[in-house]
């Protein structure tokens, strides 16, 4: 079974209005790690938002909040206000321990374009 | 801040020659770094794990003798990519974290992309 999974190969949004990018796990650990990242066409990997497996309270960072509901094992990066500049990759990645390790996997990622 | 980087940033190289990638934290000590790949339009595979003063932990399928990895300081990780063969062409990105266990401490360096020819 896939770890991380985004359904979304593509997205497109009008700029200033709301886009969520969807995102689901799976993971037997009690204890885990969800982030959302960034990657431009220049390939740097920019962190937007992390939510904790514990955390009550659904991660915001800015424009960006993760709505995360921990019983469907979903964590959909909702942006807000799209801007030109948000158009890029989006990744959705899970931490776990393993062994006393940590250990990331990534989703295949979905790509945002932005409309003017 | 938290910077890592990598050197180089990309890299051009014959066929079965060896290529060293260099991925430091410079403001930040790291106890984990972790090696990725990732081929055009797909997303980022984990190939390593790395603990300093540890021998790295390779995920299933990535070949310990062909990627070797070096973690011997906290600052410092390498990757040498021995014998490179033209399918080795990839991005490679390396990650750090400034303590094991600190949940969203993981910090991307900016990728190196090796050319094989």
């Amino acid at each position: 079974a896939q770890k991380i999974t985004q359904t979304q190969p593509g997205m497109f949004v009008q700029e200033k209005e709301a886009v969520t990018l969807d995102c689901t796990y799976d993971t037997s650990d009690p204890s885990y790690g969800l982030f959302w990242y960034k990657q431009p066409s220049s390939g740097e990997m920019i962190f937007l938002i992390y939510q904790g497996s514990y955390d009550q309270q659904n991660a915001t960072e800015g424009r960006y909040s993760l709505n995360f509901q921990k019983a469907r094992k979903s964590a959909n990066l909702v942006i807000s206000a799209s801007q030109l500049g948000d158009s890029a990759m989006y990744f959705c990645a899970m931490r776990e321990f393993s062994g006393g390790y940590q250990k990331v996997t990534f989703g295949t990622g979905t790509k945002l374009q932005v409309i003017p | 801040g938290a910077v890592v980087s990598q050197h180089p940033s990309w890299v051009i190289c014959k066929s079965g020659t060896s290529v060293k990638i260099e991925c430091r934290s410079l403001d930040f000590q790291a106890t984990t770094m972790f090696w990725y790949r990732q081929f055009p339009k797909q997303s980022l595979m984990l190939m390593a794990t790395s603990n300093e003063g540890s021998k790295a932990t390779y995920e299933q399928g990535v070949e310990k003798d062909k990627f070797l990895i070096n973690h011997a300081s906290l600052t410092l990780s390498t990757l040498t990519v021995t014998s490179a063969h033209p399918e080795d062409s990839s991005f490679y990105i390396c990650s750090a974290s400034k303590l094991a266990g600190a949940p969203n401490e993981q910090f991307f360096g900016p990728g190196t992309r090796l050319t094989v020819l």
